[in-house]
């Protein structure tokens, strides 16, 4: 069946640096994808959501890129704190409905 | 405030016994959800239910059991018929946000402990 991966399951990053988490997906009916950010024991939080027909959306200091010809997806963090020290999640909703498909997760740690 | 609520936060039980896990929304949500988290795992769905009096299986929904008799609530049972029941249990309720994109919001989890 159609699946989400990530490609890095642990990123490390120096505080005040940028962060890069990748995702890729391989539906190519897919309209919609979401980012959510999981704190160790917690629940998913929403971050942020492009449609398809959108290659770019900014958010405050994340910014999510679209990139429909290769299936890629990625979610650009500015001025890394350590809040923001979590698993990170993309997720795809293919063909409308409401059903969406998680990818397994990056861990994203923030070194001082 | 309004959110998800599930409880309780860890439940502990023995083999062979059957668990139900609450879940509450006060969103107004029409469409709840069930997910699994195993360790270093992403999310699978066992049940969702787009309306009241309805729902469906997800991808996992072998020993598992769910019920949607009220907006507000979709709890899930953990039969002795699933095999490896362990596992971080996440309900979640969507909206439409635009045309026919959804947004689900998600509860804290409940740990559910077998042994």
């Amino acid at each position: 069946g159609e699946s989400v991966g990530l490609h890095l399951p642990t990123l490390s990053v120096q505080e005040g640096d940028n962060s890069i988490i990748n995702c890729a997906y391989s539906n190519s009916a897919s309209d919609y994808f979401i980012w959510y950010k999981q704190e160790s024991g917690k629940g998913p939080q929403f971050i942020i959501d492009i449609r398809s027909n959108m290659d770019k959306r900014q958010g405050q200091r994340v910014t999510v890129l679209l990139n429909k010809t290769v299936k890629h997806l990625s979610l650009q963090i500015a001025a890394t704190q350590p809040g923001d020290s979590a698993v990170y999640f993309c997720a795809e909703n293919a063909g409308g409905g409401n059903k969406l498909t998680f990818g397994t997760g990056t861990q994203l740690k923030v070194e001082l | 405030d309004g959110g998800i609520t599930q409880s309780p936060k860890y439940l502990f039980r023995k083999e062979g016994q059957n668990v139900t896990l609450s879940c509450e929304q006060n969103l107004n949500h029409d469409a709840m959800y069930w997910y699994r988290q195993d360790p270093g795992q992403g999310l699978r769905l066992i049940y969702y239910s787009q309306i009241v009096n309805d729902f469906q299986k997800g991808d996992i929904a072998e020993g598992y059991s769910v019920s949607r008799e009220k907006k507000e609530s979709f709890p899930l049972t953990v039969t002795s018929a699933q095999k490896n029941p362990t596992a971080f249990y996440l309900c979640a309720s969507s909206t439409r946000r635009s045309g026919s994109l959804y947004e689900q919001y998600f509860g804290p989890g409940t740990r559910l402990t077998v042994t």
